[in-house]
């Protein structure tokens, strides 16, 4: 699987957008694009994930760049909940997805 | 909907001892079910997956094993644990096909000391 890089940690001001971005300029033709998060002492849990087109659902959006080597996710209106590790990952669509968590962005949601 | 039952909750072993770790799911049939570890401070290290009874995949070489007696059912185990065995570990599932999500149960959180 490809590897991806993100920003360490990032803070958002609560009721604003958070914008967490993230490299992947390895990627292959058939590696979408995962993005999950962690709360403090819980498992992780899925956000949104895409292959080409932007994608967007209840809880957040996601742009992939034309060229696919980079991708943000958006929170459109962060709250205080939405303070977590968030995962950018990329894997194949397999009969079984393996996917490699690395270090993740800590998003502070701030009062 | 699915739901993922791991447990015990808290654990902790003395160096040596056996582990046994137990996940079952509700709500599914034929899921891939899945293994991380999480140390402290780090990321989700996948350990195992399985996509159906009987059939595991290891991803990194340890002296972790893990069993699927059961379509429902994914046990991790050790003969003999080490310190570097502390660590959350967590069950996930996939339900496969179509379906892209993998969802985490609750978490085992081991501490050998």
């Amino acid at each position: 699987d490809a590897k991806t890089t993100q920003p360490t940690s990032m803070d958002c001001a609560e009721g604003r957008a958070a914008n967490l971005p993230c490299n992947h300029s390895t990627i292959s033709g058939n590696e979408y694009v995962y993005w999950y998060r962690q709360i403090h002492s819980q498992g992780p849990q899925y956000i949104i994930h895409g292959l080409k087109n932007n994608e967007t659902n209840e809880m957040a959006s996601l742009i992939i760049t034309e060229d696919r080597k980079s991708s943000t996710l958006i929170l459109p209106h962060a709250t205080l909940r939405d303070t977590a590790v968030y995962y950018c990952i990329v894997s194949s669509s397999g009969s079984a997805r393996q996917l490699t968590f690395g270090s993740g962005t800590q998003l502070t949601v701030l009062p | 909907s699915q739901t993922i039952h791991q447990w015990p909750a808290t654990l902790v072993q003395p160096v040596g001892s056996p582990l046994s770790l137990e996940c079952t799911v509700e709500g599914t049939s034929n899921p891939n079910l899945y293994w991380y570890r999480q140390a402290a401070g780090r990321g989700l290290q996948l350990l195992f997956y399985s996509v159906g009874i009987g059939q595991i995949s290891s991803e990194v070489p340890q002296n972790l094993s893990a069993s699927r007696p059961q379509d429902r059912q994914f046990i991790l185990s050790s003969k003999k644990l080490l310190l570097s065995d502390s660590g959350f570990y967590l069950c996930a599932l996939e339900r496969g096909g179509a379906s892209y999500e993998q969802y985490f149960g609750p978490g085992t959180r081991l501490t050998v000391t």
